[in-house]
């Protein structure tokens, strides 16, 4: 069956940077999207950015832009979100997800929760 | 950038239809995806391309888009369903989210 097991919780001083994994099993990894999406303590949902694990293509959401890096290894089945310059309100969960083409987003990680706190 | 507007909370008696709007211009030129998420969980999809149903999803759920607006209904609503739940759309290559509408079932 189709799984995304992300890495463990993380605690972050502003200012520094976290690398969040997510390795897929159950399919073809570079058959679809990564996506990764990260809900702030009682929010809701915000659209990160993907990446094609095919030929390595990234599309950032333009308030990311300059501070996330998606990443991927192919010989592992494996994801990576890389955010920078952290601050106290990128204290959220990140998840993974994958996507069908401009369609659905059918499985979802457990979740990475990230604090950032001096 | 495009925006997706949901009500904040829905109230529903138990076994009565729940009905969940998701406005945005133009919204019926897309395709919308539903996802239920529960506490402490990860979010669920319950309905892709406006309508359909993933397998495993009861059938109680059902969507609809039109015009502005996309509609989540849930027939014969169960305190199970008691959730959040968000829409979901594409704006050229970029992916929005509604800001989610709390299902409670009392």
């Amino acid at each position: 069956q189709v799984r995304l097991v992300q890495s463990g919780a993380e605690v972050k001083k502003p200012g520094a940077s976290v690398k969040v994994s997510c390795k897929a099993s159950g399919y073809t990894f570079i058959g679809y999207y990564m996506h990764w999406v990260r809900q702030a303590p009682g929010q809701g949902l915000e659209w990160m950015g993907w990446i094609s694990p095919n030929n390595g293509g990234t599309k950032y959401a333009l308030k990311f832009q300059g501070r996330v890096t998606m990443t991927r290894d192919t010989s592992i089945s494996t994801a990576y979100m890389d955010l920078s310059r952290l601050r106290s309100d990128d204290t959220a969960v990140y998840y993974c997800l994958r996507g069908e083409g401009y369609s659905k987003f059918d499985y979802w990680g457990q979740g990475t929760l990230v604090t950032v706190s001096s | 950038s495009h925006e997706l507007t949901q009500p904040a909370s829905v109230s529903v008696s138990p076994g009565q239809t729940a009905s969940i709007t998701c406005s945005g211009d133009k919204l019926g030129d897309k395709y919308v995806c539903w996802y239920q998420q529960r506490p402490g969980q990860s979010p669920v999809l319950v309905i892709f391309q406006d309508d359909k149903r993933p397998s495993g999803i009861p059938e109680r759920f059902s969507g609809s888009n039109s015009g502005n607006t996309a509609t989540l209904t849930i027939s014969g609503t169960q305190g199970m369903d008691e959730a959040d739940y968000y829409c979901q759309a594409w704006d050229s290559s970029n992916v929005v989210f509604g800001g989610g509408t709390k299902l409670t079932v009392l």
